[in-house]
């Protein structure tokens, strides 16, 4: 397996655009989470699907992030509009719920820059 | 909620030494993950810890939950460059989902 897969890598865009950071989970994980990272707040969980379900999405900083999960293997996080602050690494994660014993398996992140 | 705090916040140690991570939890603990992450890279499960007392090892890395479930510590015996990164510590909840993260300890190993 592959591992769980983001993309962009980078990003950088304009204030008041709109972003989609993308995530395919790992094939069988029926759990998927999407994190933040700053210097400043460390790691945040922003939201997280159980079967594609959004279970909490109380981590979401306002109304302008959205994270879909339409099927098992795709979830996508979107920023409409950007602002600066919105700059961090953003991290998806997977895992098989009654396995947590291997802990969860975490993409390689977005680095998202808001000029 | 439940908060992690980790200390100390960064460490350089000189390549052989030994060193000790904490991760002290505002509740007791159900369990506890340790992970480590390289600069620009996700993070990597290290190991899981349950019990009261529980220790684990993996090659020099050794992490214990004390008795009481609401400490870790993360013990690296003869330290190496390829050990450099951030160690973040992370609740296992009953059933639940890992909801938050200590902020991490920065380690560097020099040569």
């Amino acid at each position: 397996d592959a591992g769980v897969i983001q993309s962009p890598r980078h990003e950088v865009t304009e204030m008041g655009q709109e972003v989609t950071l993308r995530c395919k989970p790992i094939s069988g994980h029926n759990s998927l989470f999407w994190y933040r990272q700053t210097m400043m707040r460390g790691l945040e969980l922003l939201i997280y699907f159980n079967n594609n379900v959004p279970i909490d999405d109380s981590g979401m900083p306002e109304d302008r992030f959205s994270a879909k999960m339409p099927n098992a293997s795709f979830s996508t996080l979107k920023i409409q509009p950007s602002e600066p602050r919105d700059s961090a690494v953003y991290f998806c994660a997977s895992s098989l719920v009654g396995q947590t014993n291997y802990g969860y398996t975490f993409g390689s992140g977005t680095r998202l820059t808001v000029v | 909620s439940q908060e992690l705090e980790q200390s100390p916040q960064s460490l350089i140690v000189q390549e052989g030494k030994n060193l000790t991570i904490n991760c002290t939890s505002s509740k007791t603990l159900y369990g506890l993950y340790w992970y480590k992450q390289k600069y620009g890279e996700g993070l990597i499960f290290l190991m899981m810890l349950q019990k009261g007392g529980e220790e684990k090892s993996h090659e020099k890395i050794t992490a214990k939950l004390d008795e009481k479930k609401q400490q870790s510590s993360l013990h690296i015996t003869a330290s190496q460059p390829s050990h450099a990164g951030i160690y973040l510590c992370g609740p296992s909840g009953a059933g639940s989902y890992q909801l938050t993260f200590g902020k991490g300890t920065k380690l560097s190993v020099i040569p």
